[in-house]
């Protein structure tokens, strides 16, 4: 059964630096990986898609990582802001029906 | 700017009562999805339905919930009769599942408390 794991919970960094979120699997039969963020009391919202013949996606100061072999992925986020301030979710596709397997998030925190 | 709509986004019921949330998928998508998101259990699939055909249910507790597509334009998620364990976020997502890049778009979700 696959199990998707993000570490750390919680993060919570000045304005300005970089940083990583890390997501692991223990299946690394995958269809495809997402990150998504959520704001408090919204729904989701989705960043990055990598689909498993890809090594990594960027979207402006995003880049997501994946190595299939290893069972990770990593999301990069360049010159944080306060904005950036959310829950990031990590979830693996096993198949073309879509299904979505969730790890439990990073809450991230920016400080001004 | 097309979005998936829930209604109601709140909703506060005694338990045993019946418990009916609405999903408008996004016009033209052909999948749709319901989650439901705890502090413990974080997000969980309850059911998802392709064409309005439902594909996968094995997420929802068979006795109490259940998941239609009466219409492309309105899917539904019923729970009867509702515990206080049932109190959650429940989210819809739809999406055009064609090819290996397409997403979900995710509802704001309705925060379901049962007493």
């Amino acid at each position: 059964k696959q199990e998707v794991t993000q570490i750390p919970a919680a993060l919570s960094v000045p304005e300005g630096e970089n940083l990583v979120l890390n997501c692991s699997f223990t299946d690394s039969a995958i269809y495809n990986l997402q990150w998504f963020r959520q704001d408090p009391g919204k729904g989701l919202t989705s960043l990055l898609l990598i689909q498993s013949s890809q090594r990594e996606q960027t979207s402006g100061r995003l880049n997501a990582s994946l190595d299939k072999s290893s069972g990770r992925s990593t999301l990069y986020i360049a010159a944080s802001q306060p904005g950036d301030s959310a829950t990031y979710l990590c979830a693996v596709i096993m198949d073309s029906n879509y299904q979505l397997i969730w790890g439990a998030g990073t809450k991230l925190i920016i400080k001004p | 700017d097309a979005r998936v709509t829930q209604t109601p986004r709140h909703k506060v019921t005694e338990m045993g009562q019946e418990v009916t949330m609405r999903c408008q998928p996004i016009l033209g998508h052909n999948t749709v999805f319901w989650y439901r998101q705890t502090m413990m259990q974080g997000l969980e699939l309850l059911a998802y339905f392709r064409n309005r055909a439902p594909l996968d249910d094995s997420g929802m507790p068979k006795d109490r919930f259940s998941a239609e597509m009466p219409d492309a334009t309105l899917a539904t998620l019923k729970i009867q009769p509702s515990e206080p364990r049932d109190s959650a976020v429940y989210f819809c997502a739809s999406g055009l599942v064609r090819v290996s890049t397409d997403t979900q778009y995710f509802g704001p979700g309705t925060r379901l408390t049962v007493l």
